[in-house]
């Protein structure tokens, strides 16, 4: 049974159009993450979701939005797609936040593989 | 802050063979969490193996154990008897609550071929 889904799998966008990619869970947990791999590169954290409060990774740019309306879903915005924003996103939960061991474990969706043309 | 270096971008094994992914990690902090990930080609990634810094004997699951060498800053991931389907990225990452919550840190990444 999936328990983080995301949807769609493979998303091609327009440079500079708006475009949202969405994450649900079935776990109930209190932490979403986003995070954007490139290429043979490790993923990187764009931001995270404790509850309803949103948390920025401090390098990451204003292009990249998120929302997150209810425990089961988060969106990530990304507001003027540049060439340099094709990337596999990859959503992800955890529990809760501030805990450490084997409950800090992270459950990823399947991600999403962005292309922009 | 938290670094996971991993230095093999790439490694190949005969199947049925055992191999072993190099994770080299630096902290400052006391207590922490280490984590394997495997990414097949599909693009998601799978909870592997989890050792934690106090943990006394090194973990297993399955084919998958770790060879956590505690002063030496190393969580290397042993694979046994090889299948075609290990073939895939394998990601090292560590958590410790003291510095980053509950995010997790990544290293680069290895990629296992699995040759028949």
């Amino acid at each position: 049974d999936a328990m983080v889904i995301q949807n769609p799998r493979y998303q091609v966008t327009q440079f500079g159009k708006p475009v949202t990619l969405s994450c649900s869970q079935t776990l109930n947990h209190n932490v979403m993450y986003w995070y954007q791999q490139k290429s043979s590169q490790a993923p990187k954290l764009l931001f995270h979701y404790y509850d309803k409060d949103f948390n920025n990774e401090a390098d990451t740019p204003d292009n990249f939005q998120s929302r997150r309306p209810n425990t089961s879903f988060c969106f990530l915005d990304i507001r003027s797609p540049g060439l340099g924003d094709a990337a596999m996103y990859l959503c992800a939960t955890s529990r809760d936040w501030g805990i450490g061991g084997r409950l800090a474990e992270a459950f990823f969706g399947q991600g999403t593989r962005l292309t922009v043309v | 802050a938290q670094k996971i270096t991993q230095t093999q971008p790439g490694m190949f094994v005969q199947e049925k063979e055992a191999v072993t992914l190099d994770c080299t990690y630096d902290t400052s902090d006391p207590s922490y969490g280490l984590f394997w990930y495997k990414q097949p080609s599909s693009g998601e990634m799978i909870f592997l193996i989890y050792q934690g810094s106090y943990d006394q004997q090194n973990a297993t699951e399955g084919r998958y154990s770790l060879n956590f060498q505690k002063a030496r800053k190393s969580a290397n991931l042993v694979i046994s008897a090889s299948q075609l389907g290990d073939s895939a990225m394998y990601f090292c990452a560590m958590n410790s609550v003291e510095t980053s919550g509950s995010r997790l840190t990544f290293g680069e990444g290895t990629q296992l071929t699995v040759n028949p």
